[in-house]
């Protein structure tokens, strides 16, 4: 079975900031990987995804991330952080095996601060 | 609709009571998925349906959890003779359903708490 470790559980930036979440996960097979971001009041919304091709992919808001099979890792990042991006951060796999559930890693608070 | 809803968006009960939980996907979307997610934690699925069909529980942790999706498009999740330990917000998600990978798409959840 597939995990997701992501390892910063809480992070403080100041606005333009540069970001990086890292996010690791343990499935020896082919992946397909997202992000999925809750601002505060709010659902899970899909920030961005990946499932074959240019292993570095753009989401919305200036998000990017990029796919290191070597190193079963897919972190996220943004150049410049706003206070607006102040959210929890949840990274997901789903392995391509016909098996269509989602495992989560445990998420990341993102906090911003003007 | 424009997005899945759910309801309620929080269920307040005593333990021992019966709880009924309201999912109704993205209109054409043919899979739907309940997750489960505890406080400090990510989702955690439960089970999933393409159409009415189940066609993965294995997420249920018990036998007091059943789901249904009798027509194919609004799905009830049921947790009898609720527990502490139930309290959680309770998320759905749907998608379409292709020879592909897919995108799942979540709802609001429903948080509950479980007295």
């Amino acid at each position: 079975a597939q995990s997701v470790s992501q390892h910063n559980h809480h992070v403080i930036l100041s606005e333009a900031a540069s970001l990086e979440l890292g996010c690791n996960y343990s499935y020896g097979g082919t992946v397909n990987l997202f992000w999925y971001v809750q601002y505060p009041g709010q659902h899970l919304q899909l920030l961005l995804k990946y499932f074959s091709g240019d292993p570095l992919v753009k989401g919305i808001k200036g998000f990017e991330a990029e796919f290191i099979k070597s190193k079963f890792s897919f972190n996220l990042r943004k150049p410049s952080v706003q206070w607006s991006d102040t959210a929890e951060y949840f990274c997901a796999v789903n392995a391509d095996t016909g098996r269509r559930a989602l495992t989560f890693g445990s998420g990341t608070r993102l906090q911003v601060q003007p | 609709g424009a997005g899945v809803s759910q309801s309620p968006r929080y269920k307040v009960t005593k333990r021992g009571q019966d709880v009924a939980l309201r999912c109704d996907p993205i209109s054409g979307h043919v899979s739907l998925y309940w997750y489960r997610q505890a406080l400090g934690q990510g989702p955690e699925f439960l089970t999933y349906f393409n159409y009415e069909a189940q066609q993965d529980k294995s997420g249920l942790p018990n036998d007091r959890f059943s789901a249904e999706r009798p027509e194919g498009s609004i799905s009830t999740l049921t947790i009898q003779r609720t527990e502490q330990r139930d309290s959680a917000m309770y998320r759905c998600a749907s998608s379409l359903v292709g020879g592909g990978p897919e995108t799942q798409y979540f709802g609001p959840g429903t948080r509950l708490l479980v007295l």
